[in-house]
């Protein structure tokens, strides 16, 4: 069974850090791109960051971009999110999602989410 | 930047069709998916490449594209269809990959 575990979340004062963590299982973890999306309270879903199966590539919205990382450790089927300057619009609920692509290439949309972890940045 | 447009709210009574749309200019050349969310749980896949339909959502979900239009289909809704849905696609303006819709909240009265 595909899993996808967050943790780390929690409150932090505005300008503070917080390490995000994803644990994978049930699937090959090296073999696929994983993503963070963000749902902020009372807003919709906004994409923030996508790594390759071998950190290769990269991404980030433009809302994050300085000042959060993404990484992934493939030894350990984990994902990680620095995040660092946070920001009150930072706050949100936190999933890592699995990228799905078929044979070709072409994006398939994605197929697992974790059940997310709230980031609340707040005095 | 890129941007994808839903209605805010679609209503529809217990087994009738709803419809809800997403809108964006590069849409005709780019796939796009549906995701549905409800309350406290993380988004489903229900529809991905414009009308494919993933292993284990019912078959009264359904995807279609016209032009700049793509456009979920729920045939027969049902109460449990009440959620949130969005569409997304890849951001063709270079400032993201990513792109998600706004959102539109199902009701199902």
């Amino acid at each position: 069974e595909v899993q996808l575990v967050e943790s780390g979340g929690g409150l932090v004062k505005p300008g503070g850090s917080l390490r995000l963590s994803c644990a994978a299982s049930g699937f090959i973890f090296t073999t696929y791109t994983i993503n963070w999306v963000r749902r902020a309270p009372g807003k919709g879903l906004e994409w923030v960051s996508s790594i390759s199966s071998s950190s290769r590539h990269i991404y980030y919205a433009d809302s994050v971009k300085g000042r959060f990382t993404i990484s992934r450790d493939n030894a350990k089927s984990s994902l990680y999110l620095q995040m660092n300057s946070l920001r009150a619009e930072d706050t949100a609920v936190y999933y890592c999602a699995r990228e799905r692509n078929d044979s070709s290439g072409y994006y398939e949309g994605f197929d697992y989410w974790g059940q997310g972890t709230l980031v609340t940045v707040s005095s | 930047s890129y941007e994808l447009t839903q209605p805010p709210s679609v209503s529809v009574s217990p087994g009738q069709t709803a419809r809800i749309t997403c809108s964006g200019d590069a849409l005709p050349n780019l796939y796009t998916h549906w995701y549905q969310q409800k309350p406290g749980q993380a988004p489903i896949l229900v529809i991905y490449k414009d009308t494919e339909r993933p292993s284990g959502i019912p078959a009264r979900f359904s995807g279609s594209s016209s032009g700049t239009t793509v456009t979920l289909t729920i045939s027969g809704v049902q109460a449990e269809d009440e959620a949130d849905y969005y569409c997304q696609s890849t951001d063709t303006s270079g400032t993201n990959f990513w792109v998600f819709g706004g959102g539109t909240k199902l009701t199902v009265l």
